[in-house]
Formats: C-alpha cells, structure tokens, sequence
C-alpha cells in the first residue's frame, strides 16, 4: 500500500526550463528524502531533511532546491534543467528510531530533459 | 565516507539454483544498520531485510542475510531461486547523519 506520494510521475520538459516535483507522506514520519536514479539506476542521495534541518549531498547542483511546509511534505525544485537531469527522481520518507534508516519510496517521478 | 561494495552488473542463473549476493561495506559508525532492497522493474525499492545485530541470520520471503561486523559484510543468499526473483537488488548502509548510503545494485535475471 502506497504511503508516499509523488506528483507527477512523469515529466518531458525542455533544457532550461523550471521543474517541481512533489512529495507527500502519510506515515507520520519525521524524515525526508529525495533521492536521484540515474539510467545506470545508481541511486544517489540529494536531500534529507528532518525537523526543519536540511542536509545537502554537497555533490547536488545548486539548480536544484528542496522546499518543505511540513514534516509530511517536501517538494523538489529544479530552476533550469539540464540535459544531464534525466532520471527518476524517488522521495522516501523513514522515522528515527527503533527502524532507523528503513526507507519508504514513493513511486518515483521520471523526468526527461530534451 | 561510508560506502558499499556489491556484486557488480548482472548475475544470471537458472530456476531452482542458489543465489548469493556479495555486500561489504566501510562506515565509521560502529554499529551500523544494514540493509537490502529490492526493486521490480517499473516499481520503487522496497525493504527486503535488514540488520543490526552482528552474527544474527535475519530471513523475509526465503531470503537470508547475516550481519558479520568482523568481516564488514551483509551477504545476501537464497537457497532456491524463483523467476520472480528476477528484479534489482541494492545493498545499503545507514549514514545515520544523511540517510542510506547505497551501493550500485545487482540485477539478477533468473531463467526457466
């Protein structure tokens, strides 16, 4: 049963153009997470973000920027997309604690730069 | 940093046959949390197993694993492989400052 949800799963947008993708989790969870899936389906952290306290992968483009109202969302924007952006872009969400670090994805939103 | 290393591209076997997925991992954490995820084509990783306790064999779905602190590694094992097995497998560590460090992933394709 889904409890992390993604909008939109799919996205075609051309180079330079502003993207935002968006996350909500209905877990009561406490942490935040976008993680990047690349063609070669490397999954690369971007952001974590808990409490208010957000935590960049210091590898991430500047283009890129997370927004969050509340613990249960956390948004994804990217200003001017670039070619290299293609990938499926996963949120998760975890609660610290006894399972810590146990992530939940969400379905993915897959984004293709022309 | 942490890291994890995996049984690199593709392990191809055929129905009924063991499967055994290498994972090591580096981290400085002395209790780190171990992980396995699977992911079907065209869906999201879900957990597989998970570990923290050293020399404990943990089980899901007649795969096992067994955290080995000594040796820094969360092998992953089943004894008869089934074609629905056939997915993407991903080893990964808790970096309890960032959430979990993945490694490349392992697809295994498993035949008739």
């Amino acid at each position: 049963e889904t409890a992390v949800f993604q909008t939109p799963n799919y996205h075609v947008t051309q180079v330079g153009n502003e993207v935002s993708f968006n996350c909500k989790q209905t877990l009561g969870h406490d942490t935040m997470y976008w993680y990047k899936q690349d063609s070669k389906k490397l999954l690369k952290i971007m952001f974590s973000y808990n409490n208010k306290q957000l935590i960049v992968n210091e590898t991430v483009p500047r283009r890129f920027s997370p927004q969050s109202s509340d613990k249960a969302h956390l948004n994804l924007r990217i200003k001017s997309v670039e070619p290299e952006d293609s990938a499926v872009y996963l949120c998760a969400s975890s609660h610290r604690g006894i399972n810590t670090g146990q992530l939940y994805f969400g379905e993915g939103s897959k984004l293709t730069v022309l | 940093g942490d890291s994890v290393t995996q049984t690199e591209g593709l392990v191809t076997l055929t129905e009924g046959l063991p499967v055994m997925l290498n994972c090591t991992y580096q981290t400085i954490y002395s209790n780190p949390f171990l992980f396995w995820y699977v992911q079907h084509l065209n869906e999201s990783p879900r957990l597989l197993l998970k570990s923290f306790t050293d020399n404990k064999r943990t089980e899901h779905q007649g795969f096992h694993a067994t955290l080995h602190k000594s040796s820094s590694s969360f092998h992953l094992q089943k004894s008869s492989a089934q074609l629905s097995d056939s997915a993407l497998y991903y080893c990964a560590l808790n970096n309890y400052a960032q959430g979990l460090t993945f490694g490349l992933g392992t697809r295994v394709s498993v035949f008739p």
